[in-house]
């Protein structure tokens, strides 16, 4: 069965500090990962896409991947208020189409 | 920006009963999906349709679903004798057809159908 582990949370954070969001998945042939934001009772809103180890950075996000520990991390700089939602890691196997999703890591951005 | 769109936003029906819910994707995708999420779990997915026919389904999609895409622009999921368990809330996503390299494909969620059986 492939897993994709999130820490559940509560993650609280202050307001203008950084959030960092963890993710580890089982399948070592998993090669495109992405992070998605689910407001509560909406859909998933694609923020950032990964497919090669080291940092990829896109405004106050940046996304991290270490194929070789198969984690892939979220950093949100200058927490907002608004960046409070559940944070939900997906991975695609190589050959597949599905996104196997994390159960997320609900972010609290305290004002 | 182009977006996937939804009908209905709500849908209550009685356990037994048919229902049809209707996703219009991104106008240049070629990849369409179905996913559900039940209260306070994770997002699953359902089936990928490409090319008028299931390229993958999950051991969730049993018979009771079928997807069709009838004309150029709508993608359904019909669920034919619903269960209690089928509340959920279900999203349709696109994918647009050029793929950079297999498994780079980023899916674009509509706002869902909230679904509830009772």
């Amino acid at each position: 069965q492939k897993e994709v582990e999130q820490n559940s949370g509560p993650l609280s954070v202050p307001e203008g500090a950084i959030a960092s969001l963890n993710c580890t998945y089982s399948d070592r042939g998993s090669q495109s990962f992405f992070w998605y934001r689910q407001y509560s009772g909406k859909s998933p809103e694609l923020i950032m896409s990964i497919y090669s180890n080291g940092d990829k950075e896109d405004g106050r996000f940046t996304a991290q991947l270490n194929k070789a520990s198969q984690y892939v991390s979220l950093l949100i700089r200058d927490s907002q208020p608004s960046d409070s939602a559940t944070y939900l890691c997906a991975v695609i196997d190589f050959g597949n189409e599905k996104l196997t999703f994390g159960t997320g890591t609900r972010l609290t951005i305290i004002p | 920006e182009p977006e996937v769109t939804q009908t209905p936003s709500h849908q209550v029906t009685q356990m037994g009963q048919e229902v049809i819910l209707r996703c219009v994707p991104i106008s240049n995708h070629l990849y369409f999906y179905w996913y559900r999420q039940i209260l306070g779990q994770k997002v699953e997915f359902l089936v990928s349709f490409y090319n008028n026919e299931i390229s993958e389904k999950s051991e969730i999609f049993d018979d009771q679903f079928s997807v069709e895409r009838p004309d150029g622009s709508n993608f359904t999921l019909k669920i034919r004798s619903t269960k209690l368990e089928d509340s959920a809330m279900y999203f349709c996503a696109s994918s647009p057809e050029e793929r950079a390299g297999v498994g780079k494909e980023t899916q674009y969620f509509g706002p869902g159908t909230r679904l509830l059986v009772l």
